[in-house]
């Protein structure tokens, strides 16, 4: 299986902040990555695929890049309701993995 | 708009089967190149994919689980079906089920249900 490794696994920042979170495979994923957030008690919602493509509806302070093994999900400019959990999850190969999560609050 | 709802047994006993339905509304089950799959979610913990089928019948399975996995499809009825056999207490979890939309070579999950609660004790 590929190994998701995202970090970091919890953070704190405030509103109007930059912040950015990694994910690392354990091979080469080429571009096959996307990105989640799940709020407390919901289901997990795309926000980013293929590695950096915004799902439509989403607002654009979120990002992502990267390719190979390296990727970054990244807020521009943190508003309170981005608290929240943060994915990334692979489909290069079955079965299909996800990061272990990036908690994400707001001071 | 897409909309997926599981259903099932909230408490299901040691040993047994766990049997949950996802029902798809909004849409055909049938239409476009999508899998449909199932994914589950240990209390405060991280997200595992259980398995997928397509509407024509090709199924994937985690390795991890796939000796007590079945996912099945019954189109005329818009559901598809989840079973994991020889239930323990570690397969207590939030279970989700989503469409897995297929575009080239790029997939993505998108709609998810709500989730479902199931919880093996006796």
């Amino acid at each position: 299986d590929i190994q998701m490794t995202q970090s970091p696994s919890s953070l704190s920042a405030s509103a109007g902040d930059r912040v950015t979170i990694t994910c690392q495979a354990s091979q080469d994923i080429s571009n096959y990555l996307n990105w989640y957030e799940q709020k407390p008690g919901k289901a997990p919602k795309l926000l980013i695929h293929e590695a950096s493509k915004l799902e439509t509806g989403v607002p654009s302070r979120f990002s992502g890049g990267g390719s190979g093994t390296d990727f970054t999900f990244t807020i521009s400019s943190l508003q309170s309701e981005d608290s929240a959990t943060y994915y990334c999850q692979q489909y290069d190969n079955l079965p299909y993995t996800f990061g272990q999560g990036t908690k994400l609050e707001i001071k | 708009q897409v909309q997926l709802q599981e259903s099932g047994p909230g408490l299901v006993k040691p040993s047994q089967t766990l049997s949950l339905t996802c029902t798809v509304s909004g849409g055909s089950i049938s239409s476009g190149d999508y899998f449909w799959t199932w994914i589950r979610q240990p209390a405060g913990k991280g997200l595992e994919w259980i398995g997928r089928i397509h509407t024509s019948g090709i199924t994937n399975y985690n390795p991890s689980l796939k000796s007590r996995v079945t996912i099945s499809v019954d189109t005329s009825k818009n559901q598809f079906f989840l079973k994991l056999s020889s239930v323990t207490a570690a397969d207590t979890a939030v279970y989700y089920c989503a469409r897995d939309v297929v575009a080239t070579i790029y997939n993505w999950f998108d709609p998810w249900g709500q989730g479902t609660l199931v919880t093996v004790s006796s």
